[in-house]
């Protein structure tokens, strides 16, 4: 168990929508980062938020936004979806992001599928 | 810019044989090279890193990865494969990013491991 939380597991909706991913990262860790999983992308880093502030930014559609809150929890908000979105999006949590030895704990994903 | 790839999509393996997976780098300076596995319906574990020193890095569930300067590579192996060893497995290296001074690792397109009974 890598300690990082994601919620929900699954989430089916339909073009045009707006969806939440929620993730609580792994006790001590104060960095997210956000990536999306696809069959033809690869693993694409989207975002990084380290204590509350955005500090990196990756392939991020406008569509898409996140934030990290004060509890350190972050949220990922992917709006006017469409079919190319469908993918597994990873949360994952590090000390610092400063550190270039050090290792990401994943999430398990959420999967999602726009229809 | 700081890059890996994975020249093979999918390796075959038999249960009980030497199992080698491949990443080579591009890296500017003295690179710090990870390996991650990936289950199926899971999220990627941390199996094992270089930073410096033993060009032979030992890791989690029996790995180990060999550095090779000359030839800018940094393997997966394990000397005998198990059925359960299958999954993705993804080489990755942290790059530099220009704001804020975050080091964001940068994964390879995964390398299929599937070890046949």
């Amino acid at each position: 168990d890598s300690g990082v939380t994601q919620t929900p597991k699954h989430l089916i909706t339909a073009t045009g929508q707006r969806v939440t991913l929620r993730c609580s990262p792994r006790s001590g860790d104060l960095s997210v980062y956000w990536y999306q999983q696809s069959l033809d992308q690869g693993l694409q880093f989207l975002i990084q938020y380290y204590n509350g502030e955005e500090r990196a930014k990756g392939n991020i559609l406008e569509r898409f936004s996140a934030q990290q809150f004060p509890d350190l929890h972050s949220e990922l908000n992917l709006s006017s979806l469409e079919l190319g979105d469908s993918a597994l999006y990873f949360c994952a949590s590090s000390v610092a992001p400063d550190r270039n030895n050090s290792p990401l704990h994943f999430g398990n994903g959420t999967r999602l599928t726009v229809t | 810019a700081q890059s890996v790839a994975q020249p093979e999509d999918q390796v075959n393996v038999a249960e009980g044989n030497p199992l080698t997976v491949k990443c080579t780098y591009s890296v500017s300076g003295n690179p710090y090279l990870f390996w991650y596995v990936q289950y199926p319906n899971r999220g990627l574990q941390f199996l094992l890193k270089y930073i410096t020193g033993d060009n032979l890095v030992k890791g989690s569930y029996g790995f180990e990865a060999e550095f090779n300067k000359s030839q800018t590579s940094f393997h997966l192996k394990k000397p005998s494969a198990l059925v359960s060893d299958s999954a993705l497995y993804f080489c990755a290296v942290p790059r530099s990013h220009a704001s804020g001074g975050s080091y964001i690792p940068t994964f390879g397109r995964g390398t299929s491991l599937i070890v046949h009974p």
